[in-house]
């Protein structure tokens, strides 16, 4: 069976420090991994994906994962973190199984607090 | 602008009583979906549609049914046979693209069910 797992409910950091939250999967054949963004009472923000190519990827608001294959892991990643940063992260993998859609399985969150 | 709208933002019901929830996009998305979301659990897949007027059961379709009669709309009705219906509910959707698609979710910005 496919899945994600989170293994962090929380990730604590001083502002200005590099923060790393992890995620590992567990699919079979070529992942397809996502991570997204949740503040406060609202719907979950994209912030970068992998689908193939390099390992490092780039994305929204300063953000980065590195895909390792070996680890069967898509940490997410920035350099110099910022008080704003605070929020929920989720890592995601696509279903294999569902279809034509991009019916993704999601980890149960990471809660980043980035303190002053 | 582009988007997707989920209303009402905060629902109170009365044990015993259907409800539902909207979900419009006018994002031209073929794909659409339904996901619970608990504190500690992550998201769950409750329905998913990849086209008008057909529709899947995602991991916890009991005591939900959905309809997808227009290519933006798909409510979700939390029946009375939802045993704990009180959680955060979150509809997406994303892009169809060639029969494989590899896009991100779009998140709606949820609405918050609350069986008194």
């Amino acid at each position: 069976a496919q899945s994600v797992a989170q293994p962090e409910d929380q990730v604590n950091v001083a502002e200005g420090n590099p923060l790393t939250v992890k995620c590992t999967y567990s699919v079979s054949g070529n992942p397809y991994l996502f991570w997204y963004v949740q503040y406060p009472n609202r719907g979950l923000q994209f912030l970068l994906k992998y689908i193939t190519g390099d390992n490092l990827v780039k994305g929204s608001y300063g953000f980065e994962a590195e895909f390792n294959k070996s680890q069967t892991s898509f940490h997410l990643k920035k350099p110099s973190a910022l008080v704003s940063d605070s929020a929920l992260y989720f890592c995601a993998v696509r279903d294999i199984g569902g279809g034509a859609t991009n019916k993704l399985i999601f980890g149960t969150g990471t809660l980043l607090a980035v303190q002053p | 602008d582009g988007g997707i709208t989920q209303s009402p933002k905060y629902l109170f019901r009365k044990e015993g009583q259907n409800v539902t929830l909207s979900c419009e996009q006018n994002l031209n998305h073929d794909a659409m979906y339904w996901y619970r979301q608990d504190p500690g659990q992550g998201l769950r897949l409750i329905y998913y549609s990849q086209i008008v007027n057909d529709f899947q059961k995602g991991d916890i379709a009991e005591g939900y049914s959905v309809s997808r009669e227009k290519k933006e709309s798909f409510p979700l009705t939390v029946t009375s046979a939802q045993k704990n219906p009180t959680a955060f509910y979150l509809c997406a959707s994303s892009i169809f693209l060639a029969g494989v698609n590899t896009g991100e979710l779009f998140f709606g910005e949820g609405s918050r069910l609350t069986v008194l």
